[in-house]
């Protein structure tokens, strides 16, 4: 089973900024935060990932809480390709190295 | 630098005949991993395979399903006797042989029919 919960379906409107929260209340303190997204049945397409400090690049940031039981991916300018199922992974490292995708979130950009 | 590779990128197959479906990870990866979407739901890990030895099967199907990764060529994931249950896209992943925590990068899938 996944070990986050997300909101099932988000609207952004476009050039603005989308912020999509996700919970992992149970995470323990070796294991990342993974997002992908998947854009209409596309492969899986990685984001970012992060332990504990926050962290950006070219595509998105990371905010991660400092209890690190929730986190939030935030993309500062949305555009329709970011139309797109999105997927928080906490990766668990006793099932080894296997990714558990749950429900996501369908981000959906409006004009 | 070439993304993970999977062909063919479709697949039709009747009841009862074999699908075989490849992956040709990125340059300097020797990680592959297999998953199943289902129609309207999410991915679900298969197998994960390094060169020449299956690491972990535990989301594979006891019956009918196979993968390899031999130590020249593509991995390859085998269905014997497809069913109609079978009609799903696999996505194929690869990663570097760096440690527990390497990001996995996803090739654009195989999606198989069953008629």
């Amino acid at each position: 089973d996944a070990k986050t919960t997300q909101p099932p379906s988000m609207d952004c409107a476009e050039g603005r900024a989308a912020n999509l929260p996700c919970n992992h209340s149970t995470i323990s303190g070796n294991e990342y935060v993974y997002w992908y997204r998947q854009i209409h049945s596309q492969g899986p397409q990685y984001i970012i990932h992060g332990l504990k400090n926050n962290e950006t690049n070219e595509m998105a940031s990371l905010i991660i809480t400092e209890d690190r039981k929730s986190s939030t991916l935030i993309l500062p300018h949305a555009t329709l390709r970011d139309t797109a199922v999105y997927y928080c992974i906490v990766r668990d490292n006793n099932a080894g190295n296997m990714l558990t995708f749950g429900g996501g979130t369908r981000l959906m950009v409006k004009p | 630098n070439a993304g993970v590779m999977q062909n063919p990128r479709h697949l039709v197959r009747r009841r009862g005949q074999e699908a075989r479906l490849r992956c040709s990870p990125m340059k300097g990866h020797s990680h592959v991993y297999w998953y199943r979407q289902l129609p309207e739901e999410g991915l679900k890990f298969m197998v994960y395979l390094q060169k020449e030895n299956i690491i972990d099967e535990s989301g594979m199907p006891k019956e009918r399903f196979s993968a390899e990764f031999p130590k020249e060529g593509p991995s390859i994931l085998r269905i014997q006797q497809v069913v109609r249950g079978d009609s799903a896209a696999y996505f194929c992943a690869s990663s570097p042989p760096q440690g527990l925590q390497e990001t996995q990068y996803f090739g654009p899938g195989t999606r198989l029919l069953v008629l």
